[in-house]
């Protein structure tokens, strides 16, 4: 299995409440991404990184914040949690050395998030 | 717009059955294709992936996919399911460029197993 932690794995929070999600890789893959999955809709792409601070939208990023300052760790913000962000959260990284949607992406275990 | 179908949202077989998912696509281009599964509580893990060549991708726990260009399918079989393959299973398109650049995901089929 890829080397990919995510903390914490389940949060509970207030609405209005900031909350980040960390995701961590051992791999020295170069992209990470984040990715919210919810009943009825698969996995929806956040944010993705292309390597240290550079990043970029995906399809649902309003209200989400990203940051990369080192090539092991992702950080998914939420400025103000909104009932509308619970979620199962998940980090994948790819190797980079391809174009992105053209490689294997791998996936961490998931973060629970209930925002109430 | 780029997209990925999978019609079924829930399967029930029995185990030693054999199995087919399947998942239909929409892109312009020259499809990457990946199937992933999901047990409960886990996060993805990667069944196979086709990106060029045989169109027949062999992939873990016996699974092996097809792709027809023709019908923009990529569907997954397995001979013989076991108990232990209930979860739930996507299909995804890798696409290049735009908001939805990365991967782009089935809604998933959740297989279930009669003993």
């Amino acid at each position: 299995d890829a080397g990919i932690t995510q903390s914490p794995r389940h949060k509970v929070t207030e609405t209005g409440t900031p909350v980040t999600l960390r995701c961590h890789q051992t791999e020295n893959h170069r992209y990470m991404y984040w990715y919210r999955q919810d009943p009825g809709h698969g996995l929806r792409l956040i944010h993705y990184s292309y390597g240290v601070k550079d990043t970029d939208k995906g399809e649902v990023s309003d209200g989400y914040s990203v940051s990369r300052s080192k090539t092991e760790d992702f950080l998914l913000t939420l400025e103000s949690a909104t009932s509308s962000q619970t979620s199962v959260y998940f980090c994948a990284i790819s190797q980079g050395l391809a174009g992105v949607g053209q490689e294997t992406q791998y996936f961490g275990p998931g973060t629970r998030l209930l925002v109430l | 717009a780029q997209s990925v179908t999978q019609p079924d949202i829930h399967i029930t077989v029995s185990e030693g059955a054999s199995l087919e998912l399947r998942c239909n696509y929409s892109y312009g281009a020259t499809p990457y294709l990946f199937w992933y599964v999901q047990s409960p509580g886990q996060g993805l893990q990667l069944l196979l992936k086709y990106f060029s060549g045989d169109t027949l991708v062999q992939g873990i726990k016996g699974f092996e996919a097809e792709f027809k260009r023709s019908q923009s399918s990529f569907n997954l079989r397995k001979p013989s399911v076991h108990w232990s393959d209930a979860a739930e299973y996507f299909c995804a398109v890798g696409v290049r460029g735009g908001s939805q650049g990365n991967l782009i995901f089935g809604k998933g089929t959740k297989l279930s197993v009669k003993p």
